[in-house]
């Protein structure tokens, strides 16, 4: 099973900042890791797939990048809505699996 | 719309079992491979089971495997999840989400239906 560790746990910044999140995989995923957001009481939704392609609709502001064994997920300027839970997945391997997830909350 | 409606969460007892359902709309579902994702309360997302199209691979996570059974019928547009032999570690709020193709990845999620098991 491909363990992914997401760092820091928690992310604490201002509007208006930049967020840098870091997924690391035990094993090679290539390019197949996946980023979600989570808002309090919501259902995930898909931001980044295949490491650095944005999903539909999500604001360019999100951008991700890496690939093998190390990945980010770059937010460039933190909105009010985007205090919320990320969550990293690869498609690599079965079993899938998450990250443990990152929580950006406001300074 | 384009939207994913899971139902059957409840409350159930140690050993009980439980059918969840989730209803597609808005999409060609017959072409998407779709999962089951659960959250425990305060923790974080897991994987718990996947069908491709045409049902032709099916995946289970060790926690679950020989206990949960999934299984869609396309002529519904629906996509079912069998629990038996719950246990209290079950107890999550149960998403259905799409893949497109086999890309493995969740590109639409449902709301969730909670499911509590509980003596």
């Amino acid at each position: 099973e491909i363990v992914l560790t997401q760092s820091p746990a928690t992310l604490s910044l201002s509007p208006g900042e930049r967020a840098t999140l870091s997924c690391r995989a035990s094993q090679s995923l290539d390019s197949y890791l996946s980023w979600y957001q989570q808002r309090p009481g919501q259902a995930p939704r898909l931001l980044i797939y295949d490491a650095s392609n944005r999903a539909t609709g999500i604001p360019a502001r999100f951008s991700g990048g890496g690939s093998g064994t190390d990945f980010t997920l770059t937010i460039s300027s933190l909105e009010p809505e985007d205090f919320a839970i990320y969550y990293c997945q690869h498609r690599r391997s079965w079993p899938l699996t998450f990250g443990q997830g990152t929580k950006v909350e406001i300074k | 719309e384009v939207q994913l409606v899971e139902s059957g969460g409840g409350l159930v007892k140690p050993g009980g079992s439980l059918r969840l359902s989730c209803a597609a709309s808005g999409f060609t579902f017959s072409t998407y491979s779709i999962n089951w994702v659960r959250q425990a309360p305060g923790k974080g997302l897991e994987w718990v089971s996947s069908i491709s199209t045409s049902s032709t691979y099916i995946y289970y996570a060790d926690s679950v495997r020989g206990r949960f059974t999934i299984s869609r019928d396309d002529a519904k547009n629906s996509l079912y999840l069998q629990m038996n032999s719950l246990r209290a570690e079950d107890t999550a709020i149960y998403y259905c989400a799409r893949t497109p193709g086999t890309y493995w990845f969740f590109d639409l999620w449902g709301r969730g239906t909670l499911v509590t098991v509980s003596s």
